[in-house]
């Protein structure tokens, strides 16, 4: 069975300062998606970032980046040169991808990481 | 704008009550999802639904139920919860597409309490 575990509840960093959030998965599947996504107070789920299995070359995002490693089934999240506009719950997810028609966009999320940034 | 609007933002209700939530996509997007969060535990996804049509349905109790009238519509419709049942339900969607992937977007969720 796929789960995503991410072992850190909570972490903090001061601002501008960077900060890594782990994130492990369990699958067989070789081709899949990996997500991080951001909620906020607001509490809607915002995409940060995306990497597909397949593909070695980390993902970027501006000030977010993943350390993607596919042996070690392991999908963490840098964000450099934090800001206070950081602070939120983070989820690292996993998904199969879609090879047919249909909604197949199942997502399997971690337990989350509550990040504080502190002035 | 989010592009998913969720209503209601709160609310709190009797264990001998109906109520429903609604979920509206402004994206054109073709597949809707509902998802349960609660506190400290991933987010399960308990319905999905492409071009109207249920596709998927994670062993959710039948007090939830849920209705898909169109591709920018979704409903949960509430009875006789139990205080377990209370939590933050999202609402998302995504364009899927054949072997394609589409991200979710995700709606500001409305915070349900069972009293």
């Amino acid at each position: 069975a796929q789960t995503v575990t991410q072992s850190q509840p909570e972490m903090s960093v001061q601002e501008a300062e960077t900060v890594t959030l782990s994130c492990t998965y369990d699958t067989s599947e070789n081709n899949y998606y990996l997500f991080w996504y951001k909620q906020p107070p607001s509490r809607q789920m915002i995409l940060v970032i995306r990497q597909e299995a397949y593909k070695q070359q980390n993902a970027t995002e501006n000030r977010f980046s993943v350390n993607f490693q596919k042996a070690a089934k392991s999908f963490s999240l840098k964000i450099s040169d934090s800001q206070l506009g950081d602070a939120a719950m983070y989820f690292c997810a996993y998904r199969i991808p879609s090879n047919y028609g249909g909604a197949t966009n199942k997502l399997i999320f971690g337990t989350g990481t509550l990040l504080a940034v502190q002035p | 704008e989010t592009g998913v609007t969720q209503t209601p933002r709160h609310l709190v209700m009797g264990m001998t009550n109906k109520k429903s939530l609604k979920c509206e996509q402004h994206l054109g997007h073709n597949a809707m999802y509902w998802y349960k969060q609660s506190a400290k535990k991933p987010l399960e996804l308990m319905f999905v639904y492409s071009l109207e049509e249920r596709v998927e349905n994670n062993s959710v109790p039948s007090r939830f139920s849920p209705e898909c009238p169109n591709s920018s519509h979704l409903f949960l419709h509430l009875h006789t919860l139990q205080p377990e049942d209370s939590a933050l339900y999202l609402c998302a969607s995504s364009q899927d597409l054949p072997g394609r992937n589409s991200p979710l977007h995700f709606g500001n969720g409305t915070r349900l309490t069972v009293t």
